[in-house]
């Protein structure tokens, strides 16, 4: 099974609607991501947590919130979806020891209409 | 702000040695990344170098660092279909994760 799980792996939605991206891992680690990509761009950094009672904003945060419900679990959401914010969407988790070393989801691809 | 630069696309026919450029901006980048996505998967950390390093070895891969020229290479020996993907060149001024800056990342074909 993979380590890092992304729900749902494909979404199209429309403007203004409510979504939210889920990421689950099994690999016990403290520190969790969400990244976006878009083409021809390398991958920003939209929000991260520590651990979970830590939440702190990346690049890109605007348009977007975060909840760590539990150690293994971190969702962004898109509170109002707008067609700019369709893109490829990871997460990724690191451990204490080795923070550089990121383990990345499979990815979520979202489509605004 | 910073940038990371890369060549969007490479081709090679297979057994010949690739090599994938990339340029940073940041003076202060301390860590030095390349990282391979292969097609529906998310990205996999394959080396990194440390500043303080020219050259970092591992098997086929070969990883040269120009800090004048704030220049970073990625070398693939004896390339392989296998290797086709999307390579991400990123750096950090710090090891603590959250300050990547990547590149855009360049799809590398194996020919056959």
């Amino acid at each position: 099974d993979a380590d890092v799980t992304q729900t749902p792996r494909n979404r199209i939605t429309k403007t203004g609607k409510r979504i939210m991206l889920e990421c689950s891992q099994t690999k016990g680690h403290d520190r969790m991501y969400w990244y976006r990509q878009d083409p021809g761009l390398g991958l920003r950094l939209i929000y991260y947590s520590f651990d979970v009672k830590d939440i702190n904003k990346g690049e890109i945060s605007d348009g977007y919130s975060v909840s760590r419900q539990a150690q293994a679990k971190f969702s962004l959401s898109l509170e109002s979806a707008i067609p700019n914010q369709t893109a490829l969407y990871f997460c990724a988790t690191s451990d204490l020891q080795s923070p550089w070393e990121q383990y990345f989801g499979p990815g979520t691809r979202l489509t605004v209409t | 702000g910073e940038d990371v630069e890369q060549s969007l696309f490479l081709s090679v026919r297979e057994g010949d040695s690739s090599v994938i450029n990339c340029t940073y901006t940041d003076s202060s980048s301390t860590y030095l990344y390349w990282y391979k996505q292969e097609p529906g998967a998310g990205l996999q950390l394959l080396t990194y170098i440390f500043s303080n390093m020219d050259m970092k070895q591992d098997q086929r891969l070969t990883v040269l660092l120009n800090k004048k020229d704030k220049h970073l290479s990625l070398r693939i020996a004896d390339t392989q279909t296998g290797d086709s993907a999307i390579y991400f060149c990123a750096e950090s001024p710090d090891n603590y994760g959250q300050n990547f800056v990547f590149g855009p990342g360049t799809r590398l074909s194996v020919l056959p």
